[in-house]
C-alpha cells in the first residue's frame, strides 16, 4: 500500500458544473476525512466517516457538497453548481482509528479545483 | 470549541541554526493529542510530531522537538541544525479524542537560507 490516493489530481470546471473526486484511503484505515485548503491557510474540516457511517458534517459546507464512502473504502466528494468560490485544494487524508495513539493522520496530494 | 492559532505567518533561518515556531490551542476536552505537520512546496502533508497531552514529557524526533506548557496551551516545535529540505509550511494541530476531529492552525511558512 503507497498511501492515501485521490483522483483527479487537477480539475478545471466552469460555474455552475457538477464535480466529483475520489479518495482511496490507506486499507486498513477506518476514518476518513475531507478537508478544504485555499492558498496560505491551514486545512478546514469538511466532514469525516467511521468506516461507512458520515459522523459529522461541518455547518460550513452547504447543501451543494455531497460525500459518501459506501463500502467504508473509498470515498467520493460530489460538488453541485459549482461556484468560484469553491476553488481550492480538496484534501483527503485518513487514519487509523482509536483513541490512544493511532490517530496520526496520512493525506492524499490533494485535488485542486479551478472554477472558472 | 477546539482552536489553534499560529501567530507567526512567515520564518525564516539560516541552514544550521535552530529555529522555533509558535502554537497556542484551546480546549474544552482531557484527552487530546497535538501535532505538527509539514506540508513542503507542492507535496503532500506529513506528521513531524506528536505529543499526547497525558504526557508530561516533551515529545522529540531527532532534530525537532516541542515545548508543551498544558497551563499555558502553548504547544511550540524547535528545528535544530535547520537544512534546506526543511522549508516548508509547518501546522500545528488538535485532535480531540471526544470528537475525533482535527482542528488545523492558520500555518507559518518556513524558509530555511543557505
Amino acid at each position: 500500500d503507497t498511501g492515501v490516493s485521490q483522483n483527479p489530481r487537477h480539475k478545471i470546471t466552469k460555474r455552475g458544473q457538477n464535480v466529483t473526486f475520489r479518495c482511496d484511503p490507506i486499507s486498513e484505515h477506518n476514518r476518513l476525512y475531507w478537508y478544504r485548503q485555499t492558498l496560505g491557510q491551514g486545512p478546514e474540516f469538511l466532514t469525516y466517516f467511521q468506516n461507512e457511517a458520515q459522523l459529522e458534517k461541518s455547518r460550513l459546507l452547504s447543501d451543494r457538497f455531497s460525500a459518501e464512502r459506501p463500502k467504508g473504502s473509498f470515498s467520493t466528494l460530489e460538488i453541485q453548481r459549482t461556484e468560484q468560490g469553491d476553488s481550492a485544494m480538496y484534501l483527503c487524508a485518513s487514519s487509523r482509528g482509536g483513541t490512544t495513539g493511532d490517530n496520526e493522520q496520512f493525506f492524499g496530494p490533494g485535488t485542486r479545483l479551478t472554477v472558472l | 470549541a477546539q482552536t489553534v492559532t499560529q501567530s507567526q505567518p512567515e520564518m525564516s533561518v539560516q541552514e544550521a541554526e535552530t529555529v522555533t515556531l509558535s502554537c497556542t490551542y484551546d480546549t474544552s476536552e482531557n484527552n487530546y493529542y497535538l501535532f505538527w505537520y509539514k506540508q513542503p512546496p507542492s507535496r503532500q502533508m506529513i506528521l513531524v510530531i506528536r505529543q499526547e497531552a497525558y504526557k508530561q514529557q516533551n515529545a522529540t524526533e531527532n532534530r525537532f522537538s516541542v515545548n508543551f506548557q498544558k497551563a499555558a496551551k502553548s504547544f511550540s516545535l524547535k528545528i535544530s541544525d535547520s537544512q534546506l529540505g526543511d522549508t516548508a509550511m509547518y501546522f500545528c494541530a488538535s485532535f480531540s479524542s471526544g470528537t475525533y476531529k482535527y482542528i488545523f492552525g492558520t500555518g507559518t511558512r518556513l524558509k530555511v537560507l543557505a
